[in-house]
């Protein structure tokens, strides 16, 4: 069953704009991950937060999470053409257990 | 793609068929996982494996079968392919030793089931 909802489904923003999306997800959690799937491609890690962190960041990415309201944000700041793409939060146990899925958010970003 | 590969990148095929998917890793990761991907559900584990010969179903095994002989492969078989299985497959990997189950994916295998 489907672990993450992301919001919104879609997104579309022009370049140097901000671009927010969320995860909501419904049980108790280890880890957070963001993933991006390009047009076509494989999925790519972008960041991991943990259970006991708030807060992270990554180069224009910058990661929050509540886990007393069970929701995360993903914000890309100065968006670029290239961060096009969908967007797919996943929460995660221990190593060697598999990941669970939202249905991601598709983005938009035009020049 | 961090090291994996799957074989075949497209294929059609018709209803009652057999089909076998190969996923191929040169990291020596231990765990490997394959999920489908469809239109409004996102990614869906389908089976994973924790080591040589010791596999799991995952959320929608159903019609679907595995083997892992060797580390580096991962195989998927759709005994009697059905059109409900058309859909893309992916194939990941995680390391033995992270603390936290980061997976790095393979490019897909785009199957039609006809």
């Amino acid at each position: 069953s489907q672990q993450g909802e992301e919001d919104p489904q879609a997104l579309s923003i022009q370049e140097g704009e901000n671009a927010t999306m969320n995860c909501s997800y419904k049980t108790s959690i280890n880890n957070l991950q963001w993933y991006r799937q390009n047009s076509g491609r494989g999925l790519v890690h972008l960041i991991l937060i943990r259970s006991n962190e708030r807060e992270k960041h990554s180069g224009r990415l910058r990661v929050t999470l509540d886990t007393s309201k069970k929701s995360s944000s993903l914000l890309i700041t100065a968006s670029r053409a290239a961060d096009t793409a969908s967007y797919f939060c996943a929460t995660g146990e221990q190593a060697g257990t598999a990941l669970i899925f939202g249905k991601g958010t598709t983005l938009s970003v035009s020049s | 793609d961090a090291g994996i590969t799957q074989s075949p990148r497209h294929k059609v095929t018709e209803t009652g068929t057999p089909v076998t998917l190969r996923c191929h890793q040169t990291e020596n990761h231990r765990y490997m996982y394959w999920y489908r991907q469809d239109p409004g559900h996102g990614l869906r584990l389908i089976h994973y494996s924790y080591g040589v010969k010791d596999t799991d179903k995952g959320e929608v095994s159903d019609g679907y079968s595995v083997s892992r002989s060797k580390t580096e492969d991962f195989l998927l078989t759709l005994e009697s392919a059905t059109s409900s299985q058309t859909s893309v497959y992916f194939c990941a990997i995680s390391e033995e030793t992270a603390s936290y189950n980061e997976q790095f994916f393979g490019p897909g295998t785009r199957l039609t089931v006809l």
